[in-house]
This record gives C-alpha cells, sequence and structure tokens, in this order.
C-alpha cells in the first residue's frame, strides 16, 4: 500500500536553531512532494514542492527540502527556526496512478520555543 | 484575493440531520476537493472534481455527495448526518490537471455532530 510517514508527532526546537521536521514515503512510480504549513485554526499553506532536478528545494519563509530517492525521504528543514514558525506541518506525495489524488502524512507539530 | 472561501465555519448537527457545505474559489482553478481532518490522521479525501461536470470518489466518500456546481463551485452534502462525520472540513482547489501543482485550501469548516 502507498504511504506516507512522518515518524514524529511532535518536534521541539529552541529558536534560533536549526530544525528537520521528516517524512518517508512509499509510492509506486516518480512521485512529486509537497510540504504545506497548518497555523491553528486555518487552512494549510503550500511551502515548497519537489518535482524534478536539484534534490535541495527552497520554498517560502526560509524553508527547505531535501529530496533522496535512494531513502525515499523529502525532510524539511530550516537553518534558524522562529518562534512564529510554530505549527503543524503536513508532507504530502502525489499518488503513484492519479494526477488528482495525494497520500497525506499524519502531521508533525512543530513547537518553537523561546 | 480571496482565494477559496468555505462556508459555513462552524456548524452543529444532530444525528440524522442534513446539511451542505458550500465553497467557492475566484482563481479559476480546474480541479475541487474536499478533504476531511481528523487528529493524527492527516488529510483523507472524501471527493474530488477533475474539471467542471465531473466528480469522483475519494478515499473516504461514504455517508458524503458532492456538486461541481460551475467551474467556481464545488459543494459537499451531508445527507444524514453521523457522530462518525464529526471533524473539519477542507475545501481546495488546483490550476491544472498536472500532478505538479499545489494545492490552495479554504479555512475550514468545523462540524460537530451530537
Amino acid at each position: 500500500a502507498q504511504s506516507v510517514a512522518q515518524p514524529e508527532d511532535q518536534v521541539n526546537v529552541a529558536e534560533g536553531n536549526p530544525l528537520t521536521v521528516k517524512c518517508t514515503y512509499s509510492v509506486s512510480g516518480n512521485p512529486y512532494l509537497f510540504w504545506y504549513v497548518q497555523y491553528p485554526n486555518r487552512g494549510l499553506q503550500f511551502l515548497l514542492k519537489y518535482i524534478t532536478g536539484d534534490n535541495l528545494v527552497k520554498g517560502s519563509y526560509g524553508f527547505e527540502a531535501e529530496f533522496n530517492k535512494s531513502q525515499t525521504s523529502f525532510h524539511l528543514k530550516k537553518p534558524s527556526a522562529l518562534v512564529s514558525d510554530s505549527a503543524l506541518y503536513f508532507c504530502a506525495v502525489t499518488k503513484g496512478d492519479s494526477n488528482y489524488q495525494l497520500i497525506w502524512g499524519a502531521g508533525t507539530k512543530l513547537i518553537i520555543k523561546p | 484575493n480571496a482565494g477559496v472561501t468555505q462556508t459555513p465555519k462552524f456548524q452543529v448537527l444532530k444525528t440524522g440531520q442534513s446539511m451542505t457545505l458550500q465553497c467557492a474559489q475566484d482563481m479559476n482553478h480546474n480541479s475541487m476537493y474536499w478533504y476531511r481532518q481528523d487528529p493524527g490522521m492527516g488529510l483523507r479525501l472524501i471527493y474530488y472534481s477533475a474539471s467542471e461536470g465531473t466528480t469522483d470518489k475519494g478515499e473516504v466518500p461514504n455517508g458524503y455527495n458532492v456538486s461541481r456546481l460551475n467551474k467556481r463551485e464545488f459543494s459537499l452534502r451531508l445527507e444524514s448526518a453521523a457522530p462518525s462525520q464529526t471533524s473539519v472540513y477542507f475545501c481546495a482547489s488546483r490550476l491544472g490537471r498536472g500532478r505538479s501543482t499545489e494545492a490552495f485550501f479554504g479555512q475550514g469548516t468545523r462540524l460537530t455532530v451530537v
């Protein structure tokens, strides 16, 4: 079965430190990968995506993600965390045979402490 | 720009009641989606519409119906609400039919069925 795993329910980071939110996937074919962020009581917002090319993708708010095909991972990173980065982060991957459907991770709550 | 607008934002229903969740987008997007979000489960696709005039079942369609009224509007109907349908519902839209386009989300409808 195709799946996306975000192995950490919650990640705690001190402000100013680097952060990593992990995502691994198991899907058929060559997937496209996405990261979204959800602030409290809001809808999801697109952060960045990997389609092809350079394995390091840069996105909004200083976030970047590294695609690793051999490890089937797409970890979200930021060099220096801000308190305002505290939110729920979702990884999503295109379903192998569909132009429309995405497979979503369960989400990781990121808490940045001052 | 309004983006994706959902109404209502909150709703409490009694078991067996019916209701329609409304969604409209002003970005001229082709495809539209209805998801539900439950704690620890990420997003699950209920129905989607690849283009005006077409609708397809997603991962969890039972108990729901949809209508793609025109290119802008995509509604979700609960004919006989059940407590298991207590959830946060999100509407989303994407520009094209390609797998690489990101989704834009509404702010969500928090539905409680008692």
